[in-house]
């Protein structure tokens, strides 16, 4: 199993342009996250799936979209980059075993820098 | 909408037992503890969870009190390859009983020779 995977690991990105970060998991899970970390600021959810065809927003989800087509695959999008979205992007997902109980699994990140 | 509240940092030597301590006053009753560690570029990894009392796996323990407001999480003899950020995880089952996860910003441990 290759875990959780994301692409691409490094992007530059000027003012205004658009990119989707990819998200895979091969464990069969039913949820799915994406987090930003900046300096300081710990892991904050920007949006979150918890199944097929479903998103919901999380704490910062704004100048952000997601789409999960497909139950391995949870798509972020920036429609329109701004410097304040450079950060480090992590995918994780999980599967409950009951509504609280958990174990998120985490990609290798992807470091995205706006100019 | 941070639910735990961890120490920003500590220091500690090769050797020396750590116990990292978090509160979460409003730990709702279905609602686990988990533990986190996470290396410099790297992402988080699961260390351990626990809902009450006592748990130990091969890596660390976590303690929990009755009222479950706080835990913490003890690591044994700790060695320089423990020196990572740690972050403490409670369920939040507040939004129409979707679990979302609600990470604070974490204990930067440092492990000195």
């Amino acid at each position: 199993n290759a875990g959780v995977t994301q692409t691409p690991k490094f992007r530059v990105l000027k003012t205004g342009q658009s990119m989707t970060l990819l998200c895979a998991q091969d464990m069969n899970h039913e949820y799915m996250y994406w987090y930003r970390q900046d300096p300081g600021m710990g892991l904050r959810l920007i949006h979150y799936s918890v199944g097929e065809g479903t998103t919901a927003k999380g704490e910062v989800p704004d100048g952000y979209n997601v789409s999960r087509l497909k139950k391995q695959n949870f798509l972020l999008g920036l429609e329109s980059a701004a410097p304040s979205q450079t950060s480090v992007y992590f995918c994780a997902s999980s599967y409950p075993i009951d509504s609280t109980e958990e174990t998120q699994y985490f990609g290798p990140g992807t470091r995205l820098l706006v100019l | 909408l941070a639910k735990t509240t961890q120490p920003i940092s500590m220091d500690s030597y090769e050797g020396q037992e750590v116990n990292i301590t978090c509160s979460h006053n409003n730990i709702a009753t279905n609602d686990y503890i988990t533990w986190y560690q996470q290396f410099p570029s790297q992402g988080p990894r699961f260390i351990i969870q626990g809902y009450k009392t006592k748990v130990t796996n091969e890596v660390a323990s976590l303690f929990i009190p009755a009222d479950r407001k706080s835990s913490t999480l003890s690591l044994p003899r700790v060695s320089l390859s423990d020196t990572a950020v740690y972050y403490c995880l409670v369920g939040d089952t507040e939004s129409g009983g979707s679990y979302i996860p609600t990470f604070g910003r974490g204990t930067s441990l440092i492990v000195h020779p």
